[in-house]
């Protein structure tokens, strides 16, 4: 990818367990943000975080952001079956908060 | 509010045919617009960067005179694939911007998938 990598790949779990997703960047930035695409759609944005912040909430994600290892987490708790999709983190840059690059993505498959 | 909307959501066309996306923002004017193109199961790559009234900045490994972009208005940004072929097939998306101090508000289309045969 232009920025980073996610892992896992790909992650299958049961509804109602949690799931975690990971983000590394090579940059500095000033944001991350976490996006999630349905297969064949458009992004949907969950959240966003800012570089002085560790951790954020927003219902059922929680996101967390170490700038000194340059990693994200994405938590996404009590899945269900519409949460599957691909999780994807964006970052900006310190020298051009307007331009985004997104890591390679995590497929999430929520098995009812 | 911050929808944006993309024409054709699908197209089917010729190798050698040129094909035009438009990206519309339809309830805000944005600064700038984004081109992003994605192969199937991979991310989303940044292709170029587009200001309103000024020339498309490419990412390195694009090639302008290929993907034509012309962002004629606030509300407006065409890519044009030139002369397409079978390896240009992809899902192309294109984001409008708001930016405002040190934070950028991207807001994604539909997407565009583009079959070149």
């Amino acid at each position: 990818s232009q920025q980073g990598e996610e892992d896992p790949q790909a992650l299958s779990i049961q509804e109602g367990e949690n799931a975690t997703m990971n983000c590394s960047y090579k940059t500095s930035i000033n944001n991350l943000q976490w996006y999630r695409q349905n297969s064949g759609r458009g992004l949907v944005h969950l959240i966003l975080i800012r570089s002085n912040e560790r951790e954020k909430h927003s219902g059922r994600l929680r996101v967390t952001l170490d700038t000194s290892k340059k990693s994200s987490s994405l938590l996404i708790t009590a899945s269900r079956a519409a949460d599957t999709a691909s999780y994807f983190c964006a970052t900006d840059s310190r020298d051009n908060f307007n331009k985004f690059y997104f890591g390679s993505g995590t497929k999430l498959n929520v098995k009812p | 509010g911050a929808v944006v909307s993309q024409h054709p959501s699908r197209v089917i066309c010729k190798s050698g045919t040129s094909v035009k996306i438009e990206c519309r923002s339809l309830d805000f004017q944005a600064t700038t617009m984004f081109w992003y193109r994605q192969f199937p199961k991979q991310s989303l790559m940044l292709m170029a960067t587009s200001n309103e009234g000024s020339k498309a900045t490419y990412e390195q490994g694009v090639e302008k005179d290929k993907f034509l972009i012309n962002h004629a208005s606030l509300t407006l940004s065409t890519l044009t694939v030139t002369s397409a072929h079978p390896e240009d097939s992809s899902f192309y998306i294109c984001s409008a911007s708001i930016a405002s101090t040190l934070r950028s508000e991207q807001y994604f289309g539909p997407g565009t998938r583009l079959t070149v045969t």
